[in-house]
C-alpha cells in the first residue's frame, strides 16, 4: 500500500470562506489521483478523476489541481456553504489494481 | 442499475460467531474490493478482486476470508468474529484500467460483542 498523505487532518470554516487543503502522493508509476467526497453515514462519491500533470478539474465551487511531478494535488472549495460539510478523500491509482486513500480531510463549515 | 449493493445493512455478532457480508454490482465490472473504515483511520483495504475466480491480500486481510464465484458477487465472511472487527464495511467496485474508478455501496454496520 502507498503512502498517501492529505493534510490538515480537520479544519472548520466560516460559511461564505474559501478554503483549501492537500493530497500528496507517490510520483512514481502514476496513472490517476482521485478525489472522493464522503458525507457522514453515507458511502464516498467520486468527484474528480485527474490522470495528467497540470490537470485542473471544477464541479460547482468545488475545483482540483494536479502536479504528478512533484506528487501533490489540492482541493479548493470557494464559498463554502453547510452542505460542502464533508469528509474528502484523495486516492492514488497506479498499475497494482489497487487505489491507495489517505486518511481524508474532514471539512466541517459553520453557519 | 441499482449500482452497488450490501447486504445486511447492520448486524450484530457475539464473539466468536461468525457471518458472511454480500456484495453485488450490476456494472459488469471487472474488479471487486472490500474496505473497513475505522475512525481516523480512512478506508483500509481488506481484500480485492482482479476477475471472477480470483483475489487477493489488501493492507489488513487477518480475519476476513472472501469468494468470487460469479463476477457480479463479492462476498467477505468472518469465520470467528472478534470485537477488534466491529467497523463499518464498504464493497466498491470499477473497470481497473488507465483510471481506476471505484464505485462504493451503501456500507454494513457490524459491532461485534
Amino acid at each position: 500500500i502507498l503512502n498517501v498523505e492529505q493534510s490538515p487532518q480537520s479544519l472548520h470554516v466560516q460559511e461564505g470562506d474559501s478554503t483549501n487543503f492537500t493530497c500528496s502522493f507517490p510520483s512514481s508509476n502514476f496513472y490517476a489521483l482521485h478525489w472522493y467526497r464522503w458525507e457522514t453515514a453515507k458511502s464516498p462519491e467520486a468527484l474528480f478523476v485527474m490522470t495528467l500533470n497540470g490537470d485542473e478539474k471544477k464541479k460547482g465551487r468545488i475545483s482540483a489541481t494536479l502536479n504528478t511531478k512533484e506528487g501533490y494535488s489540492y482541493l479548493y472549495i470557494k464559498g463554502s456553504q453547510p452542505e460542502d460539510s464533508a469528509t474528502y478523500l484523495c486516492a492514488f491509482w497506479s498499475n497494482d489494481y489497487k487505489l491507495s486513500f489517505g486518511a481524508g480531510t474532514t471539512v466541517t463549515v459553520r453557519a | 442499475n441499482a449500482g452497488v449493493t450490501q447486504t445486511p445493512k447492520f448486524r450484530v455478532l457475539k464473539t466468536g460467531q461468525s457471518m458472511t457480508l454480500l456484495c453485488a454490482q450490476d456494472m459488469n465490472h471487472e474488479y471487486m474490493y472490500w474496505y473497513r473504515q475505522d475512525p481516523g483511520m480512512g478506508l483500509r483495504l481488506i481484500h480485492y478482486s482482479v476477475g471472477e475466480g480470483t483475489t487477493a491480500k489488501g493492507e489488513v486481510p487477518d480475519g476476513y476470508n472472501v469468494s468470487r464465484l460469479k463476477k457480479q458477487n463479492f462476498l467477505l465472511g468472518l469465520e470467528s468474529a472478534a470485537p477488534s472487527q466491529t467497523s463499518v464495511y464498504f464493497c466498491a467496485s470499477g473497470r481497473g484500467g488507465k483510471w481506476g474508478e471505484q464505485f462504493f455501496g451503501p456500507g454494513t454496520r457490524l459491532t461485534v460483542l
